[in-house]
């Protein structure tokens, strides 16, 4: 699976859209991008994923550029629960493959 | 619909012992992963089930081995426990389709939290 890029940490102001973005270069055709956030000692929850194109659901959106070769997590207005560590996976489109999780970015929600 | 549920919640033991964690999988769900996650990092794939057989493991030591279940349930079992696996286990639970290739979201679990003296 292809490897991402993600800064260490990123403060947002609360009621502010928090942009987190995401590097992954090698990513292949058939490679989704993936995230999760964890919050402190709790388990990774799923946010959203895509391949190609843009994906909004009722947590986030996903904005994926035309090459590929980078993305932007959008959480339009954060709040402070929205604080914890956000984790960016590159993973192969076929069912059973394992979620490769790098550093993430600790998101910081200040009143 | 049920989430994902693992148990114990904490579990401490001594190096030498072996022990069990436990996962429920979501309901609907076929297929169990389970990852190490030690403190300050992120999580590490340790192997999968599906089909009550290994599908998949990651660079982990044949002392971590687990069990699936007709019910999809899995235990992860560790020999020999060693300093190095104080960490939170975490269990994801997903649906593999039967005819393959379908693309399956991993839900986690709320972890394990071991921590070895």
């Amino acid at each position: 699976d292809a490897k991402t890029t993600q800064p260490p940490s990123m403060d947002c102001a609360e009621g502010r859209a928090a942009n987190l973005p995401c590097n992954h270069s090698t990513i292949s055709g058939n490679e989704y991008v993936y995230w999760y956030r964890q919050i402190h000692s709790q388990g990774p929850q799923y946010i959203i994923h895509g391949l190609k194109n843009n994906e909004t659901n009722e947590m986030a959106s996903l904005i994926i550029t035309e090459d590929r070769k980078s993305s932007t997590l959008i959480l339009p207005h954060a709040t402070l629960r929205d604080t914890a560590v956000y984790y960016c996976i590159v993973r192969g489109g076929n069912a059973g493959n394992m979620l490769t999780f790098g550093g993430g970015t600790r998101l910081m929600v200040k009143p | 619909e049920t989430g994902v549920t693992q148990s114990p919640t904490h579990l401490i033991k001594t190096r030498g012992q072996q022990v069990t964690l436990r996962c429920s999988s979501q309901s609907g769900h076929n297929t169990v992963s389970w990852y190490q996650q030690a403190l300050g990092q992120g999580p590490q794939f340790i192997f999968q089930y599906y089909r009550e057989e290994e599908n998949g493991r990651g660079n982990f030591p044949p002392r971590f081995s687990g069990l699936q279940f007709p019910n999809y349930s899995s235990e992860l079992n560790v020999n020999a426990l060693e300093l190095d696996d104080s960490a939170l286990y975490l269990c994801a639970s997903s649906f593999n389709g039967l005819a393959g290739g379908q693309l399956d979201t991993q839900y986690f679990g709320p972890g394990t939290r071991l921590t070895v003296l």
